[in-house]
């Protein structure tokens, strides 16, 4: 039963820390995509990457966010300095994007609750 | 604003009865897919409906699709408790960004 993972499950911070959110996509799919979702902004796309390349971060703030796909089977995204208003849940989502680029579903991970304090 | 935006926020109904969700978009789509989460989980997906069709079954799900109006609803038939979460469609145009937007979602109670 091929499902996204992703960890930590949760994690608590103090503001001005580092926080690393790791997610592996399933085997095979060649998108990735890195949600986050709060009760005012409902769910926002942060970034993608297709074949590993980061095809559009425009969603993420560069300042302090970053995404990298250091292999197919692991996605990262890190917040440096963490800030409150980061405090969300982050999801990860990948997905087989066919030729012609239509896009089909997408499996989601079960998400990572940050709290940052 | 949202590109999808679902309708109603909020529905409450009994176990056995239909519910039915509406969504309407702004610009052209390409397809538009309906999501269902539950309570502290990440979303699943349910069904794709791509711009060229009008309606789609899978199981006691119905989504229709209607360009003109630029809107699309799901039906769920005889509802179950296990139904409850919240919905949301998810619209796909395939210039710009590329990538799926979604609305807010309806919370969809239903009663045992």
């Amino acid at each position: 039963d091929a499902r996204v993972t992703q960890t930590p499950r949760h994690k608590v911070t103090e503001m001005g820390q580092e926080v690393t959110m790791r997610c592996q996509p399933i085997l095979g799919h060649n998108t990735v995509f890195w949600y986050r979702q709060t009760m005012m902004q409902g769910l926002e796309l942060l970034a993608y990457f297709r074949n590993r390349a980061p095809l559009d971060d425009s969603g993420m703030p560069k300042d302090r966010f970053s995404a990298e796909m250091p292999d197919a089977t692991l996605a990262t995204l890190k917040i440096q300095p963490s800030e409150p208003r980061d405090s969300a849940v982050y999801f990860c989502a990948s997905g087989l994007v066919l030729a012609g680029g239509r896009n089909n579903e997408q499996f989601f991970g079960p998400g990572t609750r940050l709290t940052v304090l | 604003s949202q590109q999808g935006e679902e309708d109603p926020q909020a529905l409450s109904i009994q176990e056995g009865e239909n519910a039915t969700m509406n969504c309407s978009y702004k610009t052209s789509i390409n397809n538009l897919q309906w999501y269902r989460q539950n309570s502290g989980r990440g979303l699943v997906h349910l069904i794709l409906i791509r711009s060229n069709e009008r309606e789609k079954h899978s199981g006691r799900l119905r989504v229709t699709l209607d360009t003109s109006k630029k809107s699309s609803s799901l039906l769920i038939t005889a509802s179950r408790a296990a139904d409850t979460a919240s919905y949301f469609c998810a619209t796909f145009v395939d210039t710009g960004r590329r990538a799926l937007t979604f609305g807010s979602g309806t919370r969809l109670q239903v009663q045992p």
